[in-house]
């Protein structure tokens, strides 16, 4: 069935450099996708959206890009900071009513100082 | 500004044992609200949501229930609960369709 899925389950980057997280999705239909930044024993915390009437999204020290191409997203976060350091999820929205969002499985990142 | 709280933070209850947890969001008005279900090292899995009082729809069979008695709040009940009822869960809003969802920190449920 259609999913979302993360190819790779930890990153590990020094503090300062960037850092790339990405994500595969398979439902074309999709036109909502959404990254969530998890901490240890917390709810996931929205970070930034896109819809598929975009390419390229940026927040504060994020940016979310969509390749409807080849159904990848990605998140980018500049210059990592330790605090970066949590489970990063994104999530796609295939609504039959309201925001069913599917998720993936989660990347966790890890931030060296 | 909106907010959202769930309790308990942390519940332990043997197996057969009944459960509520509870969900109240304050700030808002007939948001959409969600349960959902997080395995340990796992993703998010949807397990009801609501669009109004005493609407619930169910996405997974399952020993859970959930109901919701007022606007803002939401509850996820277990008449006799399972060892595979253990699990982290969390509550969540939305505001109007399409918008990201915002989640509550979370029940961590151990049944032993």
């Amino acid at each position: 069935g259609e999913s979302v899925g993360l190819h790779l389950p930890t990153l590990s980057v020094q503090e300062g450099d960037n850092s790339i997280i990405n994500c595969a999705y398979s439902n074309s239909a999709s036109d909502y996708f959404i990254w969530y930044k998890q901490e240890s024993g917390k709810g996931p915390q929205f970070i930034i959206d896109i819809r598929s009437n975009m390419d390229k999204r940026q927040g504060q020290r994020v940016t979310v890009l969509l390749n409807k191409t080849v159904k990848h997203l990605s998140l980018q976060i500049a210059a990592t900071q330790p605090g970066d350091s949590a489970v990063y999820f994104c999530a796609e929205n295939w609504s039959r009513a309201g925001n069913m969002l599917t998720f993936g499985g989660g990347t966790r990142l890890m931030v060296k100082p | 500004s909106q907010t959202i709280h769930q309790w308990p933070a942390t519940l332990v209850q043997p197996v057969g044992s009944p459960l509520s947890l509870e969900c109240t969001v304050e700030g808002t008005s007939n948001p959409n609200l969600y349960w959902y279900r997080q395995a340990a090292g796992r993703g998010l899995q949807l397990l009801f949501y609501s669009v109004g009082i005493g609407q619930i729809s169910s996405e997974v069979p399952q020993n859970l229930s959930a109901s919701r008695p007022q606007d803002r709040q939401f509850i996820l009940s277990s008449k006799k609960l399972l060892l595979s009822d253990s699990g982290f869960y969390l509550c969540a809003w939305e505001g109007r369709a399409g918008s990201p969802l915002h989640f509550g920190n979370g029940t961590r449920l151990t049944v032993t």
